[in-house]
């Protein structure tokens, strides 16, 4: 069975500070690697995709995946009490694969 | 654009009753999903379309079914509720093969009791 793991947390910080939330993951045939933000009561949204070995920048967001490892994580720089959220992984399997496979989240604050 | 969108927001079902949960999307998207969300759970997949005209099982199908009912649209059918399907249901879409960055709508809170 496809895992996805990530620490629940609560992971806390302070603002400015940089979070690093990470995740590994079961399927060595994994192929796309997301991270999801989540608020409380609200839907998932889509903040970083990543597909190869390396770091991916996007403003204050890098996402690393080492695929030897089976690992992936998200740095968030200069952190804000707006980030405040659960962060999800989501690891789509082989070629031909529809499904993601969701980690259960890491909750993170940050504290002013 | 509206994105993805969800109908109803909230709903409370008794034991016993059925009810169909609507999704639309209007990003032209080929694929679209159910999943459902349990704290402690995380997020799980119930079933998928991967482009019009097909559908699949996902990791928890049971109590379930679906319908594409064209390119725009993807519904969840209970067909006899029970207080295990109590949860927070998500539909989301992806624009092709190759391009597997999911989109969620809004969500339905349903409640079985």
């Amino acid at each position: 069975q496809k895992e996805v793991e990530q620490n629940s947390g609560p992971l806390s910080v302070p603002e400015g500070a940089i979070a690093s939330l990470n995740c590994t993951y079961s399927d060595r045939v994994s192929q796309s690697f997301f991270w999801y933000r989540q608020y409380s009561g609200k839907s998932p949204e889509l903040i970083m995709s990543i597909y190869s070995n390396g770091d991916k920048e996007d403003g204050r967001f890098t996402a690393q995946l080492n695929k030897a490892s089976q690992y992936v994580s998200l740095l968030i720089r200069d952190s804000q009490p707006s980030d405040s959220a659960t962060y999800l992984c989501a690891v789509r399997g082989g070629a031909g694969s529809y499904q993601l496979t969701f980690g259960k989240g890491t909750k993170l604050s940050v504290i002013p | 654009n509206a994105g993805v969108t969800q109908t109803p927001k909230f709903q409370v079902l008794k034991t016993g009753q059925s009810m169909t949960l609507q999704c639309a999307q209007d990003m032209n998207h080929n694929s679209m999903y159910w999943y459902r969300q349990d704290p402690g759970m995380g997020l799980r997949l119930i079933y998928y379309s991967a482009s019009e005209g097909t559908t699949d099982k996902g990791e928890v199908p049971n109590g379930y079914n679906v319908s594409r009912l064209n390119k725009r649209e993807f519904s969840l059918r209970l067909e006899s509720a029970a207080p295990s399907q109590t949860s927070v249901y998500f539909c989301a879409s992806s624009l092709r093969e190759g391009s597997y960055e999911q989109y969620f709508g809004p969500g339905t809170r349903l409640t079985v009791t």
